[in-house]
């Protein structure tokens, strides 16, 4: 058990639906992550949140939209998906973020599937 | 640009010893990390290092040389739980994390 959770696990949706992905830490940790994982690719790093504030924005498209209301919940809302958006969404926390190594503790993730 | 190498996929018997190469080059260097994940699953943590040498956990092993900009993860003992992919990643001067594409380790009875 990871003490990070993420709901819901598996999600189909059509290119003109809007849906979110929840994740929660139970870790009492103050940064949050959202990744990208494709098969047979490196983790692609979309947001990171660092005591509720966005600290970090890869250059990901705007169909694509975080939420932090606190240090312990991230959203990523997400409308008008492409097919090339079908993967695993990975949530992952840590203490911190800045200036120190820090080890990340990740969710299940959210397997998408964009129609 | 930042490069971490890691084989695709490897196939090793149970009971066996199977040794897991990463390679990099990064710009700067925090530490090094390597994760499990079993299909479906989430990323679990494995071992961290900064410094040169070997780090033993149980039947894991990692070992890191940042001269030659290597390291390995060593399984022992090999268990059929153990199929899984392994992620190496490296933190950079700026203390983000790099990662490799992973390796799927198959066992076989």
């Amino acid at each position: 058990e990871t003490g990070v959770t993420q709901t819901p696990r598996h999600l189909v949706m059509g290119m003109t639906n809007k849906k979110s992905l929840k994740c929660e830490q139970h870790l009492g940790h103050n940064a949050m992550y959202w990744y990208k994982q494709s098969a047979k690719k490196p983790l692609e790093l979309m947001f990171v949140y660092n005591f509720k504030e966005q600290t970090e924005n890869n250059s990901v498209p705007s169909r694509f939209s975080p939420e932090c209301p606190n240090s312990s919940h991230l959203f990523l809302h997400l409308h008008t998906l492409q097919p090339e958006d079908s993967a695993l969404y990975l949530c992952a926390s840590s203490l911190r973020t800045s200036g120190e190594t820090d080890t990340q503790y990740f969710g299940p993730g959210t397997r998408l599937t964009v129609l | 640009g930042q490069n971490i190498d890691q084989p695709t996929e490897m196939t090793a018997t149970e009971g066996a010893i199977v040794q897991i190469n990463c390679t990099y080059q990064t710009s700067g260097f925090n530490g090094l990390f390597w994760y499990q994940q079993h299909a479906g699953e989430a990323p679990t943590f494995l071992s961290y290092n900064v410094l040169d040498g070997l780090e033993e956990k149980g039947r894991f092993s990692s070992f890191l040389s940042r001269s030659k900009g290597y390291s390995y993860l060593l399984l022992k003992e090999l268990q059929m739980k153990d199929s899984a992919s392994y992620l190496c990643a490296v933190v950079d001067s700026n203390y983000q994390l790099i990662w490799g594409a992973g390796t799927k380790l198959i066992i076989k009875p």
